[in-house]
């Protein structure tokens, strides 16, 4: 069975940084795509970054892009969200996502996500 | 970036009604659309991938057709359990995007 289980989320001022983890098991890591996806409590779904299984291929949403950095790490089963220069817009729930395959970008496991709460 | 706008935004119904959920996109993505179901407290839940192809262990009562610009999620009948958001998404062009999602409540 899949498991995803993020951490290090947190409440962080405007301007700081944070680093999310998310540790997969249950599948092989390596031949699957991942993403982060966020979600304001309330609110509807917003896709943030993606990479593939190799992690040579990499996208972000514009909100995000020149402030977060996706990673990962195949041989420690574990996708990474380095975020930075972090503003309240970014306070969410934020979601470890595998996906189908190693690049249909669609989602077919989530984890039950990690909160950020960006405010002074 | 495409938009993808779901209606209605909420669809009040009883068990065993018909649901009809529509999202159609700013502009064709082929048949690269999905469609998520979120319940209260819960993560996603992948239904349908490529329009129209249902998840292993979706019910029958669920199912995707469209393609281009227009999409349509039925369930014949809906049960307890199905009173849920629901998200459209597609991958046809990067970002990645979603709808805003249709909540099917109970009426």
């Amino acid at each position: 069975e899949v498991h995803l289980v993020e951490s290090g989320g947190g409440l962080v001022q405007p301007g700081r940084s944070l680093r999310l983890s998310c540790a997969a098991s249950g599948f092989i890591f390596d031949e699957y795509a991942m993403h982060w996806v966020r979600q304001v409590p309330g609110k509807g779904l917003e896709w943030v970054s993606g990479i593939s299984w190799k992690g040579n291929d990499i996208d972000y949403a514009d909100s995000v892009k020149d402030r977060f950095t996706i990673s990962r790490d195949n041989a420690k089963n574990s996708l990474y969200l380095q975020m930075d220069s972090l503003r309240p817009e970014d306070t969410a729930l934020y979601y470890c996502v595998k996906d189908r395959g190693a690049g249909y970008a669609y989602g077919d496991s989530w984890g039950q996500g990690t909160q950020v709460t960006v405010s002074s | 970036e495409i938009v993808l706008t779901q209606s209605p935004a909420t669809l009040s119904l009883s068990p065993g009604d018909r649901a009809t959920l529509s999202c159609r996109a700013s502009q064709s993505v082929g048949g690269f659309l999905a469609w998520y179901q979120q319940r209260p407290g819960r993560a996603p839940r992948l239904l349908f991938f490529d329009s129209s192809i249902r998840v292993t262990g979706i019910p029958a009562r669920f199912s995707g057709s469209g393609t281009g610009t227009d999409f349509t999620l039925t369930i014949s009948s809906l049960e307890p359990e199905d009173f849920a958001v629901y998200y459209c998404q597609q991958r046809s062009k990067w970002p990645l995007t979603f709808g805003g999602g249709t909540k099917v409540e109970i009426k």
